[in-house]
């Protein structure tokens, strides 16, 4: 696709439950970032995908959050039992490569409230 | 990873240069300085970056200091649509994003 596409938008969803969001990258872009941003503040980083290489998950807050990628394309971030301080837009970006002077296509966004 | 500080805001008028400073004293010989937008109600957009030399492109400048320790972006005619927050990034081993610096631009 042409840019960075993120399901759903909008998601609202009670507390305990669980949620999936979803991105698709740009087609070809190996390198993939999540971000979380709680409203009025910056972004706080949750978990690098790079290729075949094993995931930096150092930024996930909790075990309640986990992330896939199927090869070089879609993500999904999995948020379980779900409370309300999970509620926050969470971020999609991504990159042809990995390198230091890339930089990234961002997603609109999903914006999670939990009830 | 190295961080970055950067005014919490700044204001300019419509049509003046805008000047958005970083600190980044404790930046590392191969990390980039990026700089991104977010306009309200959508997702940072890249607008630049650079290693050492200066760079610019159709949407901004950014200086880099002779010893790296500090950049500016440089928008050099604001409009009301370049209102937004802007962030300053090391690019190294992650790709962290600090507070940034909300532009105010006025009419």
């Amino acid at each position: 696709g042409a840019g960075v596409s993120q399901s759903p938008s909008n998601k609202v969803t009670e507390k305990g439950k669980d949620v999936e969001l979803r991105c698709d990258p740009i087609s070809g872009h190996t390198a993939l970032y999540w971000y979380r941003q709680r409203l009025g503040q910056g972004l706080e980083f949750l978990i690098y995908f790079q290729g075949n290489s094993a995931p930096d998950k150092s930024g996930l807050p909790s075990d309640r959050f986990s992330a896939e990628r199927t090869g070089e394309s879609v993500s999904t971030l999995t948020i379980q039992r779900t409370q309300q301080e999970d509620s926050a837009v969470y971020l999609c970006a991504s990159s042809l490569i990995e390198g230091w002077g890339y930089g990234y296509t961002f997603g609109s966004g999903t914006r999670l409230t939990v009830v | 990873d190295a961080k970055t500080t950067q005014p919490n805001s700044m204001e300019s008028n419509e049509e003046e240069p805008v000047h958005l400073p970083c600190n980044h004293s404790t930046i590392s010989g191969t990390d980039y300085i990026h700089w991104y937008r977010q306009l309200p109600s959508q997702g940072p957009e890249y607008v630049i970056h650079g290693l050492t030399s200066n760079v610019n492109n159709r949407m901004a400048s950014l200086a880099i200091a002779e010893d790296r320790k500090s950049s500016t972006l440089i928008l050099h005619r604001a409009t009301l649509r370049d209102a937004a927050v802007y962030y300053c990034i090391l690019k190294g081993n992650k790709f962290y994003f600090g507070s940034g610096t909300k532009l105010n631009v006025k009419p």
